[in-house]
């Protein structure tokens, strides 16, 4: 079965600073891969996501994602945070044969500090 | 397209009700997911749909938990009876096909006192 681990549950970043959430997923084949920011008392909004060729990604908000198959990861980056940046961000992960769910991991809350 | 709807947007009831929550997915998607968020149990998904037909109802908690998609445009989950830890709040979302990106509903947040 599909899965998806963030493995930092809470990330406190400078405005201004670059900025890197990490993201390993586990499936058997390449999948398909996607980063959805969820601000508060909000539903999930899609940054970007990877179904094949390039495997840097480019996303809305100047979010980027490098896909890394031999490290099954699937890490955002983003040069220079803003304030209004910070929110809840989820990566997910879905299988590419057909009624494959999509698989959330379990979020990584980004706060900025001035 | 105004995207997913869901209704209501805020629901408050009393343990032992029965709570209907509704879902209008995007004209034309055909692929449809109901999840729950809370914070001790995150994001799950808990049925979808493809065509209208459930393809995985694995993540459905229990029997009080019910979803039908009568038609491309409508779809409910239903808990009957509800419990307090049901409170949740809840996620419609539809795509394209499975594996093509979901469009999230804004939610409908679920109290049961």
């Amino acid at each position: 079965a599909q899965s998806v681990t963030q493995p930092d549950i809470h990330i406190t970043v400078s405005e201004g600073a670059s900025l890197e959430l990490r993201c390993n997923y586990s499936y058997g084949a390449t999948p398909y891969l996607f980063w959805y920011v969820q601000s508060p008392g909000q539903g999930l909004q899609l940054l970007l996501k990877y179904f094949s060729g390039d495997t840097l990604v480019q996303g809305i908000k100047g979010f980027e994602a490098e896909f890394k198959r031999s490290q099954s990861s699937f890490n955002l980056r983003k040069p220079s945070v803003h304030w209004s940046d910070a929110a809840e961000y989820f990566c997910a992960v879905a299988g590419n044969f057909g009624n494959e769910k999509l698989t959330f991991g379990t979020g990584t809350r980004l706060t900025i500090i001035p | 397209d105004a995207g997913v709807i869901q209704s209501p947007r805020h629901e408050v009831t009393e343990m032992g009700q029965e709570v209907t929550l509704r879902c209008k997915p995007i004209s034309g998607h055909n692929s449809l997911f109901w999840y729950r968020q809370t914070m001790m149990r995150g994001l799950e998904l808990l049925i979808y749909f493809n065509n209208n037909v459930p393809i995985d109802d694995s993540g459905m908690p229990e029997d009080r938990f019910s979803a039908k998609m009568p038609n491309a445009s409508f779809s409910t989950l239903k808990i009957q009876p509800s419990e307090p830890r049901d409170s949740a709040v809840y996620f419609c979302a539809s795509s394209l096909r499975q594996g093509i990106e979901a469009f999230f509903g804004q939610g409908t947040r679920l109290t049961v006192v």
